[in-house]
């Protein structure tokens, strides 16, 4: 199947800094990539779609001031955490589809602690 | 708004014994549903995909079924080994794009 990169698999940043995230499609062009954040023991919620060349679209009760989403090329996606609190520590993760409501392939997902 | 629900949240088997995991969901207005498997600390890693109009897919020792007018999915697993041990998850993708997922069913596979 198609191949999803993400990078840092693992970080720790101090409370108030901030986080990149980025989010590749390695082998393929996605016009469309999809965040999600899971909890501990909690399923993946969807925190915003990530449209390439045009303003991602967040979900209800998602910041786009705190979570900024910048989808510049057909192959990159990236999530900057802003001014990050310990509430923010989560798995984040990422998805690209090939086209449209085809299959769904996932990154290898961000651990981020917030100290 | 879609709801997805995974039955049971945990099972633990011995090996080599069949299983079947479950996943239904509310609006039956669905483009598809895909299986997922995550391991601790990982990313998701797709299992099967099944388009709104097809009955079922096979990979392997997986067979998933889909009933789109009841609103229900069942992941088989024959012949379960340890390495099958994981959370599975069930999510389907809607009007709405994104993928809705479940909670999951975390799967141990005793020797």
């Amino acid at each position: 199947g198609a191949v999803v990169s993400q990078h840092p698999s693992r970080v720790i940043c101090k409370s108030g800094t901030s986080v990149k995230i980025e989010c590749r499609s390695l082998d393929f062009q996605a016009t469309t990539m999809f965040w999600y954040r899971q909890f501990p023991k909690q399923s993946l919620m969807l925190m915003a779609t990530s449209n390439e060349g045009s303003k991602a679209t967040y979900e209800q009760g998602v910041e786009k001031d705190k979570f900024l989403i910048n989808h510049a090329s057909l192959t990159l996606s990236t999530l900057t955490v802003t001014s990050a609190h310990p509430e923010d520590s989560s798995f984040y993760i990422c998805s690209a589809e090939i086209t449209v409501n085809t299959e769904a392939f996932f990154g290898q997902g961000t651990r981020l602690t917030v100290v | 708004k879609q709801e997805v629900t995974q039955i049971p949240a945990a099972l633990s088997v011995p090996e080599g014994e069949n299983l079947v995991l479950n996943c239904s969901f509310t609006d039956s207005a669905i483009y598809n549903l895909q299986w997922f498997r995550q391991d601790p600390g990982k990313g998701l890693t797709s299992l099967l995909l099944i388009q709104s109009s097809q009955r079922e897919q096979t990979s392997g020792r997986l067979n998933a079924s889909l009933d789109k007018s009841s609103g229900r999915s069942t992941l088989y697993i024959a012949a379960s080994q340890p390495g099958d041990s994981a959370t599975y998850l069930c999510a389907v993708k809607d009007s709405g794009y994104a993928l809705n997922f479940g909670k999951g069913t975390s799967l141990l596979v005793t020797p």
